[in-house]
């Protein structure tokens, strides 16, 4: 059973646009909330991150937005550009013991 | 300061073999683990370690091994490797008390024949 579930499984945006990657989770014992990229070859790389005492953390281009009623995050990367281009996780984590990964996002941004 | 390294970038085994992936990190971390990746269903915990001399089980142990007899050190044992363990590996690391932020490794990329 999916602890976290993620989508789209593909996103193509224009460049400049808003890219909108959503993740829901079931677990309410969940306190840690991180978005990973991933290029190919390589390993995840942390993105940004929330604790479920906040509904919204911006850093940069990249905002998480956090719906704990919805049981609900999503990551927002506005003015996309195409070296975004990457595969995007969510994850949720009990204490930065055990993390559940989503599937992923492949997204692309188009020039 | 080389963070989280992971030998060897490639490995073929034939079905019934034994190895280990080897994963090191030099940023004192207490929270070690290993992961595997395949296409279309993300990353999925296997065994993890909060320290040396602690190991617990992930989502997907079976078939796997690991021990933490250092900080530094977390290696993943495959004992009789299967086809179905043709996967992408990962390991990461955190400060764990202070940080739960993971720091992965560059992978290790099996094939099981």
């Amino acid at each position: 059973q999916q602890q976290v579930k993620q989508s789209p499984q593909s996103l193509i945006v224009q460049k400049g646009g808003i890219s909108i990657i959503n993740c829901a989770y079931e677990n309410t014992a969940f306190d840690y909330f991180p978005w990973y990229q991933q290029f190919p070859g390589k390993g995840p790389a942390l993105l940004i991150a929330i604790r479920p005492d906040v509904s919204e953390k911006k850093e940069g281009r990249f905002t998480i937005s956090f719906n704990k009623s919805a049981k609900q995050f999503s990551l927002h990367i506005m003015d996309s550009q195409p070296g975004d281009s990457a595969t995007y996780f969510c994850a949720a984590s009990m204490k930065g013991n055990q993390f559940y990964f989503g599937t992923g996002t492949s997204l692309t941004v188009i020039p | 300061n080389a963070g989280v390294t992971q030998t060897p970038k490639f490995q073929v085994l034939k079905t019934g073999q034994s190895m280990t992936l080897q994963c090191a990190q030099d940023m004192n971390h207490e929270y070690m683990s290993w992961y595997r990746q395949d296409p279309g269903m993300g990353l999925r915990l296997i065994h993890y370690s909060v320290g040396a001399g602690i190991t617990d089980q992930g989502e997907v142990p079976n078939g796997y091994n690991v021990s933490r007899s250092t900080t530094e050190d977390f290696p993943l044992r495959l004992l009789s490797a299967a086809p179905s363990q043709t996967s992408v590996y990962f390991c990461a690391s955190s400060a764990y008390g202070t940080s739960y932020e993971q720091y992965f490794g560059p992978g290790t990329r099996l094939t099981v024949t």
